[in-house]
């Protein structure tokens, strides 16, 4: 069982709606949590990252949280064509920084 | 520019001949790694480096070797490679990954026959 879990989708949305991608965990131990954006033929871009639990915001991107759960989300409101991707999300320990572990990623496709 | 260099963009090789994909960062990052990403699976981390002669394994190190001689580089090198490494190979380098997450370079993807 991987340590990070993702929903693969396809998620197809209207222009205009909100987005909502979703990880869950199983290790504990992960403090950090990132947001990646992965447009085709390019490399990972970062999103979002956050340390505690409870919501980030950065324009149209949420980040969210929740330790006790193992949960964590990203909300895309006034979502865009450009805003189609794939989004991955990642975490790691503060024991191994090197050892980012990433989900499967989640295929978001906006429709005008 | 601030980048991660990777060569080539894309390999084809015979099964069991040696090749090195060369990664190349100018940000003066003491982290780097590298990923593979196959459908389905996402990107699992084959090798990483804190620093200067201090690498570690992955989650996928099999078949797989690399070196950190000079900070800006982190080559990647397959002694004698399999179809199952058919693969999209990323980069990456970072300050402090927890804190910054990693930058990726472009990707290199490979196919072996």
């Amino acid at each position: 069982q991987k340590e990070v879990e993702q929903d693969p989708g396809p998620l197809s949305v209207p222009e205009g709606a909100i987005v909502s991608l979703n990880c869950t965990y199983s290790n504990s131990a992960f403090q950090y949590f990132m947001w990646y954006r992965q447009y085709s033929r390019k490399g990972p871009e970062l999103l979002m990252y956050t340390y505690s639990s409870g919501n980030k915001e950065d324009g149209r991107f949420t980040a969210q949280v929740d330790k006790s759960s193992k949960y964590i989300s990203l909300f895309i409101r006034d979502s865009q064509p450009s805003d189609s991707a794939t989004y991955l999300c990642a975490t790691v320990t503060t024991d191994s920084w090197g050892k980012l572990q990433f989900g499967a990623g989640t295929q978001v496709v906006v429709t005008p | 520019e601030a980048q991660v260099t990777q060569n080539p963009r894309y390999l084809i090789t015979v099964t069991g001949k040696k090749l090195t994909v060369t990664c190349s960062q100018n940000m003066n990052h003491e982290y780097m790694s590298w990923y593979r990403q196959d459908p389905g699976l996402g990107l699992r981390q084959i090798y990483y480096s804190m620093n200067v002669e201090v690498t570690d394994k992955g989650d996928v190190p099999e078949g797989y070797k690399v070196s950190r001689k000079e900070k800006r580089n982190f080559p990647l090198i397959l002694e004698s490679p399999s179809p199952n490494q058919t693969s999209l190979y990323f980069c990456a380098s970072s300050f402090l990954p927890g804190n910054y997450g990693y930058t990726f370079g472009s990707g290199t993807r490979l196919t072996v026959v």
